[in-house]
């Protein structure tokens, strides 16, 4: 009963630091999305893919890229890490397109600080 | 001006009470409304949805949505312990043809025992 997982649930960067965040949904949703949540801003879309091999970007795009791997992996990149983006990140997935959806399911995010 | 307006709390009732938890809206655009439901560290999952105005009743949480006042309400009645999480506002729908699913910023509810 996985659900949505993500890799990894804790990390440390140092400025200039890349890496990437992994997602996998087991659900066979159609749509993946990455957010961010910050306090007092709540959660904010970075990235979103409604389906295998399409990719669009969200509310807050700049410093990251995705990856839409098949059907079941969605994964976020950040380049070159800024202290702006210490964040938790939230993957979801959903089995209707964007535009019709009503239910997202979560993933249990990535705390995520760069210093 | 937000999109999405949520008192962020905290709100502290004693267990046994009706919560009452809202958000109120700017885009006439949206059409789905929903009510996550978040405990520390975890993410938010879905508690209930709406489509359009109505109510919505499931166990001891009812949904409301007033489209002409575009505001959205969430009632917990005989709350618990359990209950304690934050609560997020989300509507979608699509405006001046783009798709968007927003939050609220999140109400902090404890449940005292």
């Amino acid at each position: 009963n996985a659900g949505v997982t993500q890799t990894p649930k804790f990390q440390v960067l140092k400025t200039g630091q890349s890496m990437t965040l992994q997602c996998a949904q087991d659900m066979n949703h159609n749509s993946m999305y990455w957010y961010r949540q910050d306090p007092g801003m709540g959660l904010r879309l970075i990235y979103y893919s409604a389906s295998e091999g399409t990719t669009d970007k969200g509310e807050v795009p700049n410093g990251y890229n995705v990856s839409r791997l098949n059907k079941r992996e969605f994964s976020l990149r950040l380049e070159s890490a800024a202290p702006s983006q210490t964040s938790v990140y939230f993957c979801a997935s959903s089995e209707r397109t964007p535009a019709t959806n009503e239910k997202l399911f979560f993933g249990s995010g990535t705390q995520l600080s760069v210093l | 001006q937000k999109e999405v307006e949520q008192d962020p709390g905290p709100l502290s009732v004693p267990e046994g009470a009706i919560v009452s938890l809202n958000c109120t809206y700017s885009n006439s655009a949206f059409q789905y409304f929903m009510w996550y439901r978040q405990y520390s560290r975890k993410g938010p999952e879905l508690l209930m949805y709406t489509y359009s105005s109505g109510n919505k009743e499931d166990g001891r949480f009812t949904a409301q949505v007033d489209k002409s006042s575009k505001y959205i309400s969430l009632f917990i009645r005989d709350s618990q312990p359990s209950d304690s999480a934050t609560y997020l506002c989300a509507m979608s729908g699509r405006t001046s043809g783009t798709y968007k699913y927003i939050f609220g910023t999140g109400t902090r509810l404890k449940v005292l025992a």
